[in-house]
This record gives C-alpha cells, sequence and structure tokens, in this order.
C-alpha cells in the first residue's frame, strides 16, 4: 500500500558535483534564517545562517542565498561528498517565532 | 562543550504507561525548546522556555503532554498516560536568547505500544 506521510523533496548528485537546495519562505516580515542539517539518527544541526540584511553569506564549502523579493532561500554545498548525505531544513525567524520547513533528502552518490 | 543532552536516547512503553523525558541545555544558555518529530508532521514545536518560565506551549497537543523547568540546567516533558500516537523522536534545543540559532540535542526515540 502506499505509505502515507511528508513527501520530503529529493535531490540526488554525483559524489564533487555542487548541490543547490532551495526552500521557500512565508513571512516577509522574518528577519534571520538557519540553514540544519539533520543526518539519520541524529538532530538537527547548524550549518550558517543570515540575516535579512544581506543577500549571501559563504561559510566552509557552503553559501546560503536569500532573496527577499521572492522569499527565497538557497544552500549551495561546493564538491558534495558522502558526509553530506542528509535532510536539510530551513528556518525562518518572524513574528517573534522561529518555522521549519518540511526538508529536502540530499543523497551523495559515490 | 557537550552540548544538550537528553535521556534516554531510547524508551519503549505501553499505552496507558506514564513517560518523562529530560534534557539538560548547554550552560550558559537561557531558552529551551521541546521538538516533537514524526514521518507525518516533520518537526513540531511543543514548547519553549525562557529563564525556566514556559513562555509558548501552544504546541503542546493535549493535557496529556506537561513540561517542567525547574531551573536553567534542566527541563522534563512529561506525558500521562501515553498513547501509541505518541510515538515519535522527541528533540530538546537551547540557545542564548530566542528566537536564534538552536542547539539540538541527539533526540530520544518514543515507541509506545
Amino acid at each position: 500500500g502506499e505509505s502515507v506521510g511528508l513527501h520530503l523533496p529529493t535531490l540526488s548528485v554525483q559524489e564533487g558535483d555542487n548541490s543547490i537546495i532551495n526552500c521557500a519562505y512565508s513571512n516577509s516580515a522574518s528577519d534571520y534564517f538557519i540553514w540544519y542539517k539533520q543526518e539519520s539518527g541524529k538532530g538537527p544541526q547548524f550549518i550558517i545562517d543570515i540575516r535579512s540584511n544581506m543577500d549571501k553569506r559563504q561559510g566552509q564549502r557552503v553559501t546560503v542565498l536569500l532573496n527577499k523579493t521572492v522569499k527565497h532561500l538557497s544552500l549551495q554545498i561546493a564538491a558534495t561528498q558522502p558526509g553530506d548525505s542528509a535532510v536539510y531544513f530551513c528556518a525562518e525567524r518572524g513574528n517573534n517565532d522561529m518555522r521549519f520547513g518540511a526538508g529536502t533528502r540530499l543523497t551523495v552518490k559515490p | 562543550d557537550a552540548g544538550v543532552i537528553q535521556s534516554p536516547r531510547h524508551e519503549v512503553t505501553e499505552m496507558g504507561q506514564e513517560v518523562t523525558l529530560r534534557c539538560k541545555p548547554i550552560s550558559g544558555h537561557n531558552s529551551l525548546f521541546w521538538y516533537r518529530q514524526t514521518m507525518m508532521r516533520g518537526l513540531e514545536l511543543l514548547i519553549y522556555f525562557n529563564n525556566n518560565v514556559p513562555i509558548d506551549d501552544s504546541g503542546m497537543p493535549e493535557d496529556r503532554f506537561s513540561a517542567k523547568m525547574p531551573n536553567a540546567s534542566f527541563s522534563t516533558l512529561k506525558i500521562q498516560p501515553s498513547e501509541p500516537r505518541d510515538s515519535a523522536v522527541y528533540f530538546c534545543a537551547s540557545s542564548t536568547s530566542r528566537p536564534d540559532t538552536q542547539y539540538f540535542g541527539p533526540g530520544t526515540r518514543l515507541t509506545v505500544l
């Protein structure tokens, strides 16, 4: 039978390629955004954040882009590695509240 | 730095039993959050505390759920009586202020038979 539950978007990439994970947020007043990574059997881990007065922020192998006009957030992972396989969540802060997206499952093929 | 500590990591119980989940936030963090994660509903905020005081418990599903934070270094989430639909992974997270970057614990996987 068909399983019922959240149908996570899935991204499958080849090891060494770049990955782009997208997130649409809902609140135009949101002023702070975070990307989390959740590996199987573990809690979400902070990856990178960005404030609404910026449109780009870079970390180690990761870049977050923010487009406030269309309320879109993306996470770019350079030279994706097998250890990057996980579910990635975006979170937005707005109205004194932090809301999480449903997540995207990234699978890295060797 | 030990991070957020949760116990137990796994709990299997029978319907009707009381379940208590425990959390120790990161030292110096003054906000604490309890989340539930299921395949059906994803990550849901149940309740959060700021300086040991419950601020928003609108996510608590029903009266069977209660949470306490008697001091800055300890919190409990209790389910009494437990039901099979409570089966989920329960996460505790803490942060230096709310809302801001939250650091999650490893979670407690609860199975109610």
